[in-house]
């Protein structure tokens, strides 16, 4: 079974300033994709980044950029010139793979409230 | 398109109360999802439908049954509520092969 881990539980910043977000994962699969979820207080949930592990190039996102670390199973989200509307819990999340069988089940780790400080 | 929608979006229940929560996509996609998020637990799977007519068991379905009724319509019932299902529910979908899952705006339940 895949477990995903969120360090930091809370993580406050000001207006403007560069944060990151930490996520680590543990799997035995060699494929698999990593992404990073954002929900603000409305509650929804909406896709920040995403990442296939085959590929080495970082994924980039405008502000959102990730640091894919495939040996040591690392995820961190950065985000750039950090704008009040990111405030949210921010969730890492693990996809075994993609299939044609329809099972593309999320994990999730427990997530990170940030706060952006005017 | 109106995307995932559910319904009740807040819910207040008693101890042994039965309901059904329902999730409806206009999306065409094929497969279906059912979380539960708790503080300090993140979203965990309950049951999914890889398909119309088929479903599966999550990380956590104790307690509860979902039947996949069209390929639109997925709905989680409660069959006799507890306090421990007290939670925020979101149903998500996703079209076969691809890796975006699109989430409902989740519902609130409480049970007292």
């Amino acid at each position: 079974a895949q477990t995903v881990t969120q360090s930091q539980p809370e993580m406050s910043v000001q207006e403007a300033e560069t944060v990151t977000l930490s996520c680590t994962y543990d799997t035995s699969e060699s494929n698999y994709y990593l992404f990073w979820y954002k929900q603000p207080p409305s509650r929804q949930m909406i896709l920040v980044i995403r990442q296939e592990a085959y590929k080495q190039q970082n994924a980039t996102e405008n502000r959102f950029s990730v640091n894919f670390q495939k040996a040591a199973k690392s995820f961190s989200l950065k985000i750039s010139d950090s704008q009040l509307g990111d405030t949210a819990m921010y969730f890492c999340a693990f996809m075994k793979s993609i299939s044609n069988f329809g099972n593309e089940k999320l994990t999730f780790g427990t997530g990170t409230r940030l706060t952006i400080i005017p | 398109n109106a995307g995932v929608t559910q319904t009740p979006k807040f819910q207040v229940l008693k101890t042994g109360q039965s309901m059904t929560l329902q999730c409806a996509q206009d999306m065409n996609h094929n497969s279906m999802y059912w979380y539960r998020q708790d503080p300090g637990m993140g979203l965990r799977l309950i049951y999914y439908s890889a398909s119309e007519g088929t479903t599966d068991k999550g990380e956590v379905p104790n307690g509860y049954n979902v039947s996949r009724l069209n390929k639109r319509e997925f709905s989680l019932r409660l069959e006799s509520a507890a306090p421990s299902q007290t939670s925020v529910y979101f149903c998500a979908s996703t079209r076969r092969g691809t890796y975006e899952q699109y989430f409902g705006p989740g519902t609130r339940l409480t049970v007292t």
